[in-house]
């Protein structure tokens, strides 16, 4: 099946920094893909839809300043978490829908982010 | 808007007794639904999608579910719990356009005791 990975895994970082966390569709073309946060034993909250060659869409609420989306191929999409804070700590996840017949999207293994 | 609801938080079965998680949905179209399995740190894996053919769906690992239209639910079932089968599940679903977005329910906690 389809593959899509996260880097990096985990990062700890300062709070005032920045931090950019990339997904990448390995062996297929993604023109849309989506961003996730999941706080401990919660769900999955849909962050955006990131659009190759396009603005990504956020959802309501969502701080398009702070979590800044580009999608510059078709096989990678960054989040960038700019100015981070300790409540930015969190679990991020990004998917992709598979092409072809396969109707289902694709999850990355996620990442860490933890804010000092 | 599509949501679905997946009732209690956590489920506890002993190894070999069925599995049964449910989920419902609410939808103004026809919707794709899905089960995912979230086992800890890790992303998501598909156990199975509904996607308008056959409505009693088998997926990995022994688990199917079946979509019932007239009670809008797509309960996730297994004969026999393992041990390995601990871990979050997810229900979510979308319409059927191409690269919808996914709504998730807020996941059910599985724990299997020996």
């Amino acid at each position: 099946g389809a593959v899509v990975s996260q880097h990096p895994s985990w990062v700890i970082c300062k709070s005032g920094t920045s931090v950019k966390i990339e997904c990448r569709s390995l062996d297929f073309q993604a023109t849309t893909m989506f961003w996730y946060r999941q706080f401990p034993k919660q769900s999955l909250m849909l962050m955006a839809t990131s659009n190759e060659g396009s603005k990504a869409t956020y959802e309501q609420g969502v701080e398009k300043d702070k979590f800044l989306i580009n999608h510059a191929s078709l096989t990678l999409s960054t989040l960038t978490v700019t100015s981070a804070h300790p409540e930015d700590s969190s679990f991020y996840i990004c998917s992709a829908w598979g092409q072809g017949v396969s109707y289902e999207q694709y999850f990355g293994p996620g990442t860490r982010l933890t804010v000092t | 808007a599509q949501s679905v609801t997946q009732l209690g938080s956590h489920v506890s079965v002993s190894e070999g007794a069925l599995v049964l998680l449910r989920c419902n949905y609410s939808s103004s179209v026809p919707p794709y639904l899905f089960w995912y399995v979230q086992y800890p740190n890790q992303g998501l894996q598909l156990l199975l999608k509904y996607t308008s053919a056959a409505t009693l769906v088998k997926g990995i690992n022994g688990f199917e579910a079946e979509f019932k239209k007239s009670e809008t639910s797509f309960h996730l079932t297994k004969p026999s719990a393992h041990m390995s089968d601990a871990a979050e599940y997810f229900c979510a679903v979308s319409d059927t356009g191409a690269n919808s977005k996914l709504t998730f329910g807020k996941g059910i906690t599985l724990s299997v005791r020996p």
